[in-house]
């Protein structure tokens, strides 16, 4: 049960910045929103997680709204290598990650 | 990377033959899993470890069963490989960042059952 909803693919042009929705109605107190992608033919890789506040790194930036049920995930400067499915999860600590199918995001030059 | 590494990394058998896979962390983390990937499904989990010998289900567990006998190592069997196995294989390894559990991948294993 992934508990999260997103779009199947966006596009996204070079250079611009990629805002990756994720809708998660159904939200507890004490769940994370977690952020992975997935390169082709890659392990999933970790980017960015948060619970009500917004966060940001090296990667990417998370915006989680007032109600915390949705949240968006911002690549600043997409670039090709940006191109991967990307997954939103919630997740309570200690709980099994559940990986939905993910957006697919391509970044087009 | 979180010095995660699977063997093998590639591999073909044939139907009801027994697989082993492994799965090899450096960094002696407690928590570690196996999850397969299939078009359509994303990625689901087949079982977990949180420690020597202390393993549980997943939501896929049917037909594969696991051990961990040293905290390095988390290896699958699958006894009878069927083609409905056919599939990518992760490991992965839990991380504590804040306090705050977060999982990292392996490279993946890449099973065909003929």
């Amino acid at each position: 049960d992934a508990k999260t909803t997103q779009p199947p693919s966006m596009d996204c042009a070079e250079g611009r910045a990629a805002n990756l929705p994720c809708n998660h109605s159904t939200i507890s107190g004490n769940e994370y929103v977690y952020w992975y992608r997935q390169i082709h033919s890659q392990g999933p890789q970790y980017i960015i997680h948060g619970l009500k506040n917004n966060e940001t790194n090296e990667m990417a930036s998370l915006i989680i709204t007032e109600d915390r049920k949705s949240s968006t995930l911002i690549l600043p400067h997409a670039t090709l290598r940006d191109t991967a499915v990307y997954y939103c999860i919630v997740n309570q600590m200690g709980n099994q990650f559940y990986f939905g199918t993910g957006t697919s995001l391509t970044v087009i030059p | 990377d979180a010095g995660i590494t699977q063997s093998p990394r590639h591999k073909v058998t044939e139907t009801g033959t027994p697989v082993t896979l492994r799965c090899h962390q450096t960094e002696n983390h407690r928590y570690m899993y196996w999850y397969r990937q299939d078009p359509g499904h994303g990625l689901r989990l087949i079982h977990y470890s949180y420690g020597v010998k202390d393993t549980d289900k997943g939501e896929v567990s049917d037909g594969y069963s696991v051990s961990r006998s040293k905290t390095e190592d988390f290896l699958l069997t699958l006894e009878s490989a069927t083609s409905s196995q056919t599939s990518v294989y992760f490991c992965a390894i839990s991380e504590s960042i804040g306090g705050l559990e977060t999982q990292y991948f392996g490279p993946g294993t890449r099973l065909l059952v003929l």
